[in-house]
Protein backbone atom coordinates (compact mmCIF):
# COMPACT_ATOMS: atom_id res chain seq x y z
CA UNK A 1 0.00 0.00 0.00
CA UNK A 2 1.19 3.54 -1.55
CA UNK A 3 2.29 5.73 1.73
CA UNK A 4 3.55 9.27 1.37
CA UNK A 5 5.82 10.78 3.88
CA UNK A 6 6.82 14.24 4.56
CA UNK A 7 9.50 16.16 6.40
CA UNK A 8 9.35 18.24 8.51
CA UNK A 9 6.19 18.59 10.02
CA UNK A 10 7.00 22.20 10.56
CA UNK A 11 9.67 24.28 9.44
CA UNK A 12 10.75 28.22 10.23
CA UNK A 13 13.13 30.26 8.68
CA UNK A 14 13.59 33.88 8.21
CA UNK A 15 13.15 35.80 4.82
CA UNK A 16 15.08 35.53 1.87
CA UNK A 17 16.34 32.07 2.97
CA UNK A 18 16.36 29.18 0.23
CA UNK A 19 14.77 25.94 1.75
CA UNK A 20 13.82 22.32 0.80
CA UNK A 21 10.74 20.54 1.48
CA UNK A 22 10.78 16.74 1.59
CA UNK A 23 8.64 14.05 0.42
CA UNK A 24 8.97 10.33 -0.01
CA UNK A 25 7.02 7.43 -1.33
CA UNK A 26 6.89 3.71 -0.54
CA UNK A 27 5.82 2.52 -3.85
CA UNK A 28 7.70 4.04 -7.41
CA UNK A 29 4.61 2.50 -9.65
CA UNK A 30 3.12 6.21 -10.01
CA UNK A 31 1.71 8.29 -12.71
CA UNK A 32 2.79 11.83 -11.28
CA UNK A 33 3.64 13.85 -8.48
CA UNK A 34 2.00 16.98 -7.27
CA UNK A 35 2.71 19.94 -4.48
CA UNK A 36 -0.07 21.93 -2.97
CA UNK A 37 -0.07 24.79 -0.83
CA UNK A 38 -3.04 25.01 1.49
CA UNK A 39 -3.50 28.41 3.45
CA UNK A 40 -5.23 28.51 6.97
CA UNK A 41 -9.13 27.45 6.38
CA UNK A 42 -8.75 27.59 2.58
CA UNK A 43 -8.89 24.88 -0.33
CA UNK A 44 -5.87 23.74 -2.22
CA UNK A 45 -3.56 25.52 -4.70
CA UNK A 46 -1.81 23.30 -7.30
CA UNK A 47 1.75 24.44 -7.46
CA UNK A 48 3.71 21.86 -9.52
CA UNK A 49 2.96 18.97 -11.02
CA UNK A 50 5.88 16.12 -11.92
CA UNK A 51 4.82 13.61 -14.62
CA UNK A 52 6.50 10.24 -13.89
CA UNK A 53 8.98 10.62 -16.64
CA UNK A 54 9.95 13.82 -15.39
CA UNK A 55 13.07 14.76 -13.28
CA UNK A 56 11.53 18.41 -12.53
CA UNK A 57 8.97 20.81 -13.25
CA UNK A 58 10.15 24.80 -12.41
CA UNK A 59 7.56 27.64 -11.38
CA UNK A 60 9.13 31.04 -10.84
CA UNK A 61 10.86 30.38 -7.25
CA UNK A 62 9.76 27.13 -6.98
CA UNK A 63 11.69 23.82 -8.33
CA UNK A 64 10.38 20.58 -7.74
CA UNK A 65 12.30 17.14 -8.23
CA UNK A 66 11.45 13.54 -8.51
CA UNK A 67 13.73 10.62 -8.24
CA UNK A 68 11.38 7.51 -8.18
CA UNK A 69 14.05 5.43 -8.01
CA UNK A 70 14.50 5.86 -4.80
CA UNK A 71 10.96 7.61 -4.11
CA UNK A 72 11.63 10.75 -3.11
CA UNK A 73 10.40 14.34 -4.26
CA UNK A 74 11.76 17.75 -3.21
CA UNK A 75 10.09 21.38 -3.73
CA UNK A 76 12.90 23.94 -3.69
CA UNK A 77 11.87 27.59 -2.41
CA UNK A 78 14.10 29.94 -3.39
CA UNK A 79 14.56 33.52 -1.72
CA UNK A 80 11.97 33.17 0.80
CA UNK A 81 9.42 35.49 1.40
CA UNK A 82 6.41 36.23 4.41
CA UNK A 83 4.06 35.56 1.87
CA UNK A 84 4.90 31.94 1.44
CA UNK A 85 4.37 31.21 5.14
CA UNK A 86 1.15 27.68 4.39
CA UNK A 87 1.09 23.95 4.62
CA UNK A 88 2.70 22.32 1.79
CA UNK A 89 1.20 19.54 0.64
CA UNK A 90 2.98 16.77 -1.70
CA UNK A 91 0.64 13.89 -3.25
CA UNK A 92 1.30 10.62 -5.33
CA UNK A 93 -1.29 9.68 -7.99
CA UNK A 94 -1.01 6.01 -8.64
CA UNK A 95 -4.83 4.47 -8.64
CA UNK A 96 -6.01 7.43 -6.35
CA UNK A 97 -3.97 9.91 -4.88
CA UNK A 98 -1.81 9.57 -2.19
CA UNK A 99 -1.33 12.38 0.34
CA UNK A 100 1.39 13.11 2.75
CA UNK A 101 0.32 15.59 5.93
CA UNK A 102 2.18 18.34 5.01
CA UNK A 103 4.95 20.85 6.19
CA UNK A 104 3.74 23.59 7.60
CA UNK A 105 6.38 26.72 6.75
CA UNK A 106 6.68 29.49 8.26
CA UNK A 107 8.57 32.52 6.52
CA UNK A 108 9.67 35.05 9.38
CA UNK A 109 10.24 38.68 8.51
CA UNK B 1 -15.10 31.79 -14.23
CA UNK B 2 -13.94 28.19 -14.26
CA UNK B 3 -14.49 26.60 -11.09
CA UNK B 4 -15.07 24.39 -8.13
CA UNK B 5 -18.08 25.78 -5.59
CA UNK B 6 -18.18 24.56 -1.79
CA UNK B 7 -21.00 25.77 0.29
CA UNK B 8 -21.12 26.41 3.14
CA UNK B 9 -17.92 27.77 3.81
CA UNK B 10 -18.67 26.85 8.01
CA UNK B 11 -21.62 24.26 8.58
CA UNK B 12 -22.28 22.61 12.40
CA UNK B 13 -24.24 19.70 13.11
CA UNK B 14 -26.44 19.12 16.01
CA UNK B 15 -26.05 15.48 17.66
CA UNK B 16 -28.22 13.23 15.42
CA UNK B 17 -28.26 15.36 12.62
CA UNK B 18 -27.64 14.51 9.44
CA UNK B 19 -26.09 17.69 6.76
CA UNK B 20 -25.30 18.03 3.58
CA UNK B 21 -22.58 19.97 2.03
CA UNK B 22 -22.59 21.20 -1.53
CA UNK B 23 -20.01 20.92 -4.04
CA UNK B 24 -20.55 22.00 -7.57
CA UNK B 25 -18.37 22.60 -10.74
CA UNK B 26 -18.73 24.20 -13.90
CA UNK B 27 -15.26 23.00 -15.19
CA UNK B 28 -17.40 20.11 -17.37
CA UNK B 29 -15.25 17.52 -15.15
CA UNK B 30 -16.65 13.81 -15.35
CA UNK B 31 -14.70 13.03 -12.18
CA UNK B 32 -15.58 14.23 -8.95
CA UNK B 33 -14.33 13.36 -5.15
CA UNK B 34 -14.76 14.12 -2.00
CA UNK B 35 -12.01 14.30 0.64
CA UNK B 36 -11.54 14.66 4.93
CA UNK B 37 -8.70 17.03 6.35
CA UNK B 38 -7.92 16.15 9.99
CA UNK B 39 -5.04 18.44 11.91
CA UNK B 40 -1.74 16.94 11.00
CA UNK B 41 -2.84 14.25 8.62
CA UNK B 42 -2.96 14.04 5.43
CA UNK B 43 -6.40 14.20 3.11
CA UNK B 44 -8.24 10.74 2.80
CA UNK B 45 -10.68 9.89 0.10
CA UNK B 46 -14.43 9.41 1.22
CA UNK B 47 -16.18 8.55 -2.35
CA UNK B 48 -15.70 9.44 -5.58
CA UNK B 49 -17.42 9.20 -9.15
CA UNK B 50 -16.53 8.53 -11.98
CA UNK B 51 -19.68 9.12 -14.21
CA UNK B 52 -22.97 10.22 -13.33
CA UNK B 53 -25.11 8.05 -11.61
CA UNK B 54 -22.25 6.17 -10.45
CA UNK B 55 -19.89 6.43 -7.32
CA UNK B 56 -17.82 4.72 -5.36
CA UNK B 57 -16.83 3.86 -1.70
CA UNK B 58 -13.55 5.57 -0.67
CA UNK B 59 -10.94 4.66 2.21
CA UNK B 60 -13.08 6.13 4.73
CA UNK B 61 -16.97 5.66 3.45
CA UNK B 62 -19.08 4.79 6.76
CA UNK B 63 -21.45 7.51 7.85
CA UNK B 64 -21.05 9.34 4.38
CA UNK B 65 -23.49 9.13 1.51
CA UNK B 66 -23.26 10.87 -1.86
CA UNK B 67 -25.31 10.78 -4.95
CA UNK B 68 -24.29 12.33 -8.40
CA UNK B 69 -27.42 12.83 -10.22
CA UNK B 70 -25.94 15.89 -12.65
CA UNK B 71 -22.58 16.65 -13.78
CA UNK B 72 -22.03 19.62 -11.93
CA UNK B 73 -22.98 18.42 -8.15
CA UNK B 74 -21.74 16.03 -5.98
CA UNK B 75 -23.22 16.65 -2.82
CA UNK B 76 -21.59 14.72 0.48
CA UNK B 77 -24.03 14.06 3.57
CA UNK B 78 -22.78 13.29 7.04
CA UNK B 79 -25.16 11.18 8.64
CA UNK B 80 -25.78 10.05 12.42
CA UNK B 81 -23.34 7.46 11.85
CA UNK B 82 -20.19 9.02 11.60
CA UNK B 83 -19.28 9.53 14.93
CA UNK B 84 -16.95 12.09 14.33
CA UNK B 85 -17.30 14.44 11.82
CA UNK B 86 -15.60 17.74 12.50
CA UNK B 87 -13.43 18.42 10.00
CA UNK B 88 -12.64 19.91 6.79
CA UNK B 89 -13.91 18.88 3.70
CA UNK B 90 -12.62 19.31 0.13
CA UNK B 91 -14.37 18.31 -3.26
CA UNK B 92 -12.26 17.76 -6.16
CA UNK B 93 -12.43 17.45 -9.92
CA UNK B 94 -10.47 16.04 -13.03
CA UNK B 95 -11.27 15.59 -16.74
CA UNK B 96 -10.98 12.36 -18.03
CA UNK B 97 -7.05 11.27 -18.88
CA UNK B 98 -5.72 14.50 -17.28
CA UNK B 99 -4.12 14.00 -13.80
CA UNK B 100 -4.71 16.99 -12.25
CA UNK B 101 -7.19 17.40 -9.69
CA UNK B 102 -8.85 20.77 -9.19
CA UNK B 103 -9.87 21.26 -5.74
CA UNK B 104 -12.62 23.89 -4.33
CA UNK B 105 -11.88 26.23 -0.80
CA UNK B 106 -13.70 23.21 1.46
CA UNK B 107 -16.31 22.93 4.22
CA UNK B 108 -15.24 23.05 7.62
CA UNK B 109 -17.63 21.08 9.47
CA UNK B 110 -18.44 21.04 13.47
CA UNK B 111 -20.38 20.11 16.07
CA UNK B 112 -22.13 21.29 17.97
Amino acid sequence: KQEVTQIPAALSVPEGENLVLNCSFTDSAIYNLQWFRQDPGKGLTSLLLIQSSQREQTSGRLNASLDKSSGRSTLYIAASQPGDSATYLCAVLDYQLIWGAGTKLIIKP
Amino acid sequence: DGGITQSPKYLFRKEGQNVTLSCEQNLNHDAMYWYRQDPGQGLRLIYYSQIVNDFQKGDIAEGYSVSREKKESFPLTVTSAQKNPTAFYLCASTSTGENIQYFGAGTRLSVL
